[in-house]
């Protein structure tokens, strides 16, 4: 059954350290992308990917990095240079990142400093 | 600055009868707009859109109806049943040199049966 797999659901994490939030598609989807979510707001954009080895920078992407080595995985890191990390983090893709694609969605990562 | 703009943080509405839910937003160059609805402890999941240059799009029970003039979206449910609780996000996606989706906030719907 093709999805998007987000691992772990909730993730704690001390202050200073770095974390990897995972998220593998087998969807064949070119297009890889990272939300955040936070309390009363929309999904927005940390980082983009239209196709391997390549990414851009979403609206939100200071204290976060990402890579896309492999067409099926877009890992998400963390870093402790992003101040808020606390909130809930999708991943989507879609098969290219064109007009009248909708995204297909994990079910999310929930993220807390300890 | 909040480009999509869903005013309405819940709604609620007895089964049988018409869902509406509405959206605004401030950038006339947006090309498409969608609406997703997300369930708790799961992904939002797509559930109909409309091109800008159309007025409307049916799907089923759900239609999405877009005044251009207004800058308004609204995404009609009739009937509503129990199932269609969940959070209903509108989205709108700008051509920035790739594709960008810019949501709003959400709106939580409560059908109650």
């Amino acid at each position: 059954d093709g999805g998007i797999t987000q691992s772990p659901k909730y993730l704690f994490r001390k202050e200073g350290q770095n974390v990897t939030l995972s998220c593998e598609q087998n969807l064949n989807h070119d297009a890889m992308y990272w939300y955040r979510q936070d309390p009363g707001q929309g999904l927005r954009l940390i980082y983009y990917s239209q196709i391997v080895n390549d990414f851009q920078k979403g609206d939100i992407a200071e204290g976060y990095s990402v890579s896309r080595e492999k067409k099926e995985s877009f890992p998400l890191t963390v870093t402790s240079a992003q101040k808020n990390p606390t909130a809930f983090y999708l991943c989507a893709s879609s098969p290219t990142n064109t007009l009248n694609q909708p995204q297909h969605f994990g079910d999310g990562t929930r993220l807390s400093i300890l | 600055d909040q480009q999509v703009k869903q005013n309405s943080p819940s709604l609620s509405v007895q089964e049988g009868r018409i869902s509406i839910l509405n959206c605004d937003y401030t950038n006339s160059m947006f090309d498409y707009f969608l609406w997703y609805k997300k369930y708790p402890a799961e992904g939002p999941t797509f559930l109909i859109s409309i091109s800008s240059i159309k007025d409307k799009n049916e799907d089923g029970r759900f239609t999405v109806f877009l005044n251009k003039s207004a800058k308004h979206l609204s995404l009609h449910i009739v009937p509503s049943q129990p199932g269609d609780s969940a959070v209903y996000f509108c989205a709108a996606i700008l051509n920035t040199g790739g594709f960008k989706t810019i949501f709003g906030a959400g709106t939580r719907l409560f059908v109650k049966a």
